[in-house]
């Protein structure tokens, strides 16, 4: 089954303490994303990837960090978390056009608490 | 910030009436993807649009893109409570790399 994976699905951590969640997709995507979700706001982008190694930066960035060495992971790095990134977040996957990515395949969500 | 702009927030309607959302952006796109999210849940892909005027229908649902390919609608026609969600639009701004802009959606409520 084509599928996106996150895990864990449920964060409390307190502030500071590293963190990291992870994403997987099993359908050879070139295009991955992470984005956070908080009531009023959407959805904003953090940080997308085009393939192996490349990564960019998305509307939100500060705070976090991604890699991207295998072709169908890609990581969220949390080095110092804090009570402000305390969200719901979503990392998506899809095939990426000559200008722009295609569809999104989402996956389940985490929902981080920071204390 | 977010370059894409949706309205309404909310929209609550009666199940049977029409409901549209609306997604503009100050730059030029170059495509326009609506998502549906419900509660709960996480963002599901309905439909990518790409050129200047174009017009798509799932069933109730009908999908615009602007000719200067700056503001997309959705359009649902007689609602049903399964329709009950939130709506996303998202965007590529042209020539400027592959990041995707979402709107902050609108969350409609349908009533029986």
């Amino acid at each position: 089954e084509a599928q996106v994976t996150q895990n864990p699905r449920y964060l409390i951590t307190v502030t500071g303490k590293k963190l990291t969640v992870t994403c997987s997709q099993n359908m050879n995507h070139e295009y991955m994303s992470w984005y956070r979700q908080d009531p009023g706001l959407g959805l904003r982008q953090i940080y997308y990837s085009m393939n192996v190694e490349v990564t960019d930066k998305g509307d939100v960035p500060e705070g976090y960090k991604v890699s991207r060495k295998e072709k169908r992971n890609f990581p969220l790095i949390l080095e110092s978390p804090s009570p402000n990134q305390t969200s719901l977040y979503f990392c998506a996957s899809s095939w990426t056009g000559l200008i722009a990515p295609y569809e999104q395949y989402f996956g389940p969500g985490t929902r981080l608490t920071v204390t | 910030g977010q370059q894409v702009m949706q309205i309404p927030q909310y929209q609550h309607v009666q199940e049977g009436e029409d409901f549209t959302t609306y997604c503009n952006s100050s730059t030029t796109l170059s495509n326009i993807q609506w998502y549906k999210q419900r509660p709960g849940g996480h963002p599901v892909f309905l439909i990518q649009l790409v050129k200047s005027g174009e017009v798509k229908k799932q069933k109730r649902l009908t999908f615009q893109f602007g000719e200067a390919k700056k503001n997309s609608s959705l359009h649902i026609t007689a609602t049903q409570t399964t329709d009950v969600g939130t709506y996303f639009c998202a965007g590529n701004v042209q020539h400027s790399g592959y990041a995707l802009n979402f709107g902050k959606g609108t969350s409609l409520l349908v009533t029986p």
